[in-house]
């Protein structure tokens, strides 16, 4: 059972550069979301989808974007990089029959932008 | 405003002794508190989730206590061993949404 399974663990970017997180998991769960974590911070909702279809927009929305177009899969777009968005970023996904079930969260990419 | 937090910042136990570690919040409505386990370079992983009405969870040496009047929360790490050396993380699902606002976290090392 893989869960949570992002690409790449590691990226480096220069500045003005695109390119996309990548996230899938296998638990058939509806909701999943993207937070990035940067030290001295909690972690901050970025996007998040309650379904194949349905995305909507988190705490820190700007400079990304989002799809969900299956259950499995949430990718997620820096547009053009900046240096600010040097962070760590994860993914989460959770079932939601029920509002206090457990979120599984992805091993993280480790971003930086040059 | 919403916020979780936590207390203390960071914290250097000896192998085998107790620990308990806090969080304070004032998210409402509540709809649950959890505790996560952050392994450095990994992602998180859920300890315990308790609703309002439970006032103690119990995950092996890990033992949560909530108290939803003063809005405080607890974790007791029982005969620490040096895998506990990780960050943890107290967050607070918002009632009505599936938002979660995260504490900042507290790193704890377990040194033999």
């Amino acid at each position: 059972n893989a869960g949570v399974t992002q690409t790449p663990k590691f990226q480096v970017l220069k500045t003005g550069q695109s390119m996309t997180l990548q996230c899938a998991q296998d638990m058939n769960h509806e909701y999943m979301s993207w937070y990035r974590q940067d030290p001295g911070m909690g972690l901050r909702l970025i996007h998040y989808s309650v379904g194949a279809g349905i995305t909507d927009q988190g705490e820190v929305p700007n400079g990304y974007n989002v799809s969900r177009s299956t259950t499995e899969d949430f990718p997620l777009r820096l547009l053009s990089a900046a240096p600010s968005q040097t962070s760590v970023y994860f993914c989460a996904s959770s079932y939601r029959g029920s509002w206090n079930t457990e979120a599984f969260f992805g091993q993280g990419t480790r971003l930086t932008v040059v | 405003k919403n916020q979780v937090e936590q207390s203390p910042q960071s914290l250097i136990i000896l192998e085998g002794k107790n620990c308990t570690l806090q969080c304070n919040y004032t998210v409402s409505p509540f709809s649950n508190l959890r505790w996560y386990k952050q392994d450095t370079g990994r992602g998180p992983v859920s300890l315990t989730i308790m609703t309002f009405s439970e006032n103690t969870k119990s995950n092996g040496r890990y033992t949560a206590t909530l108290d939803a009047d003063t809005k405080q929360s607890s974790l007791h790490i029982t005969a620490s061993q040096l895998s506990d050396s990780a960050s943890y993380i107290c967050v607070v699902s918002q009632g009505g949404s599936e938002k979660l606002v995260f504490g900042k976290g507290m790193k704890l090392t377990v040194n033999p």
